[in-house]
């Protein structure tokens, strides 16, 4: 069982440059998540995307692109890389859970994103 | 607002202690799910629990267990007899059905670390 899978694990851009994150997860679960880990800033959503299509803001949103093209994917887009945006950027899935909304969510292994 | 409070930046216990990590929550919500994720070391995220609003009772499995007490807002959560293993990055993270600005959004605390000295 794949879960939640990220690529990139690693990257190193210079600043300006673009980039683009994918995450897949192969259990069939409506919502997806980008977040991004700071030293002493917890888990900061960036944006996030309640089923296929469909794409909102998160704390975070700025200098960050996304799209939901397929169910199973939810890509993070770096239009013009800035060195503020050196951080781990995790994607997480979680399952609807009828009207009590998302249940547990599950998450991929991160990726450690450089910009110099 | 924050809408997820970890007032303990870290936590220091020797082995063997018992150590509570505090979490204080904040929604307009009546349906909502609390949730505690683990960070070891390694980086990944593992899921420990999940509440819903409607379920105020207790949890013990092993040697956690947490303390949901809506009057409060609180979600907290101890480890009896720590170990060495239980050394993380502890969250907090709270699931509204409607969060004004855009619906299921998960917020995190910012994080317990919890350091377990043998």
């Amino acid at each position: 069982n794949a879960g939640v899978t990220q690529t990139p694990k690693f990257r190193v851009l210079k600043t300006g440059q673009s980039m683009t994150l994918l995450c897949a997860q192969d259990m069939n679960h409506e919502y997806m998540y980008w977040y991004r880990q700071d030293p002493g800033m917890g888990l900061r959503l960036i944006h996030y995307s309640v089923g296929e299509g469909t794409t909102a803001k998160g704390e975070v949103p700025d200098g960050y692109n996304v799209s939901r093209l397929k169910k199973q994917n939810f890509l993070l887009g770096l239009e013009s890389a800035a060195p503020s945006q050196t951080s781990v950027y995790f994607c997480a899935s979680s399952r609807r859970d009828g009207w009590l909304g998302n249940t547990e969510a599950f998450f991929g292994q991160g990726t450690r994103l450089t910009v110099v | 607002a924050q809408k997820v409070t970890q007032a303990q930046t870290e936590i220091s216990v020797v082995e063997k202690e018992d150590v509570t990590l505090d979490c204080v929550y904040e929604t307009r919500d009546t349906t909502y799910y609390l949730f505690w994720y683990k960070q070891p070391p390694s980086g990944e995220l593992v899921f420990l629990i999940r509440r819903n609003s409607f379920d105020e009772q207790n949890e013990i499995s092993g040697r956690y267990s947490w303390n949901f007490q809506k009057s409060t807002s609180s979600f907290n959560f101890t480890i009896t007899a720590s170990q060495v293993v239980d050394s993380a990055v502890y969250f907090c993270a709270l699931s509204e059905t409607y969060s004004g600005a855009g619906s299921y959004q998960l917020t995190f605390g910012k994080g317990t670390k919890l350091s377990v000295i043998p």
